[in-house]
């Protein structure tokens, strides 16, 4: 199963644009890379999810590097509603395993 | 109405009960899983029906024993549970199929075994 890695902390500005990293050096062809976020114990929240190019939507932008071994999550201007841990999840290729990374806790600062 | 329903909440039980947790959604998905989430970590897969058939159960006890009536429900049926057990559990729903699909997340039962 594909994993990812991110680092399990960061802060963050207000107004600022956060940029969260995730390592998924195994996933194959046909993977897409999700990112979920959760906020104080609710059930996660969907974000945004891509396969290979550059996706935006109305509350982040996803880039995927070229080799698909990494991926960043943009958001372009927190807030401090952006508190939240963010997750990166890599959907098993032929199953409907959506696998949970370990999470970065983002901390957005007044 | 991208909303994923869980029923009850809060949920209090001892080691001798038995209790069920619910799901509905309303969204025409197809797969529908549970996950558990011990504090400060990330949810873990328990099962996931696609057309109302279990075709994923990642080795958890049978003291868990998920169900499937429908296409709109999913309930997970709980017996001689242990403190360990207590954890936030969480449904969600994906449309049955196709790669780029995203789930979506109920609020959550937040379950204690005393």
């Amino acid at each position: 199963d594909a994993k990812t890695t991110q680092p399990p902390s960061m802060d963050c500005a207000e107004g600022r644009a956060a940029n969260l990293p995730c390592n998924h050096s195994t996933i194959s062809g046909n993977e897409y890379v999700y990112w979920y976020r959760q906020i104080h114990s609710q059930g996660p929240q969907y974000i945004i999810h891509g396969l290979k190019n550059n996706e935006t939507n109305e509350m982040a932008s996803l880039i995927i590097t070229e080799d698909r071994k990494s991926s960043t999550l943009i958001l372009p201007h927190a807030t401090l509603r952006d508190t939240a841990v963010y997750y990166c999840i890599v959907r098993v290729e032929g199953t409907y395993k959506y696998i949970f990374g370990t999470g970065t806790r983002l901390k957005v600062l007044a | 109405d991208t909303e994923v329903t869980q029923t009850p909440k809060h949920l209090v039980m001892g080691m001798t009960n038995k209790k069920s947790l619910k799901c509905e959604q309303h969204m025409g998905h197809r797969a529908m899983y549970w996950y558990k989430q011990k504090a400060k970590k990330p949810p873990e897969l328990m099962f996931v029906y696609s057309y109302e058939k279990l075709s994923i159960n990642e080795s958890v006890p049978s003291r868990f024993s998920p169900e499937c009536p429908n296409s709109s429900l999913l309930n997970l049926h709980l017996h001689a549970l242990q403190p360990e057990d207590s954890a936030l559990y969480l449904c969600a729903s994906s449309p049955g199929g196709g790669w780029g699909t995203e789930a979506f997340f109920g609020q959550g039962t937040r379950l204690t075994v005393v």
